[in-house]
């Protein structure tokens, strides 16, 4: 299994917010490394939506947001739409390994 | 415009090898780190092997170290991934993407490339 947990799924309708998570350990987000979010729409190559824990890459709409707090990442999405329908996989450091490290991702369905 | 144009991936038996490519066009490819990460069918992301702009210090998951070399030719604006000794759970799509960060503990991966197939299976 992936050393960052998420849930395998959420769902909204349009126009809610949903916000999903990532949770780490001390040798990752419990370390003060950040976290990022990656936008994947189906057989197309993830995209930045959120780095460094809170920041949006030019062009991501302000609906996405994150947040950080001890082990744990959050991703939220207001005013959820039909498009932004996707696999969202969060991203950190991880000190005892030496390396970058995924999560296992989150599927959003919007009903 | 930035761009990363991966290639190289084929069918390949279990123990032959490939090496894939990624052309980088749009910054100034020496600057940045540059990593591959690639996704099995059905399953998430997994970071395989990094490497730093001046191509020192390469680093690669527990699960390709040995088998795979990370290499980057700055004159070509090219990166690499020689894979050798190829298994069956290497099969996946492989992304190249470029690093951004003032330190490890902050690099996140800003451009990819669209990926690239590699099958290993007899």
């Amino acid at each position: 299994q992936s050393v960052l947990t998420q849930p395998p799924s959420v769902s909204g309708a349009p126009g809610q917010r949903v916000t999903m998570s990532c949770t780490g350990s001390s040798s990752n987000i419990g370390a003060g490394h950040d976290a990022h979010w990656y936008q994947q729409l189906p057989g197309t190559a993830p995209k930045l939506v959120i780095y460094g824990d809170t920041n949006r890459p030019s062009g991501v709409p302000d609906r996405f947001s994150g947040s950080k707090s001890g082990t744990s990442a959050s991703l939220a999405i207001t005013e959820v739409q039909a498009d932004d329908e996707a696999y969202y996989y969060c991203q950190s450091y991880d000190s005892s390994l030496s390396g970058w490290v995924f999560g296992g991702g989150t599927k959003l369905t919007v009903l | 415009e930035v761009q990363l144009l991966d290639s190289g991936g084929d069918l390949v038996q279990p123990g032959g090898s490939l090496r894939l490519s990624c052309a980088a066009s749009g910054f100034t490819f020496s600057n940045f780190a540059m990593v591959w990460v690639r996704q099995a069918p059905g399953k998430g992301l997994e970071w395989v092997s990094s490497i730093f702009g001046g191509g020192n210090d390469p680093k690669y998951a527990d699960s390709v170290r040995g088998r795979f070399t990370i290499s980057r030719d700055n004159s070509k604006n090219t990166l690499y991934l020689q894979m050798n000794n190829l298994r069956a759970d290497d099969t996946a799509v492989y992304y190249c993407a470029k690093g951004r960060g003032m330190m490890v503990t902050e690099y996140h991966f800003d451009y990819w490339g669209q990926g690239t197939l590699v099958t290993v299976s007899s």
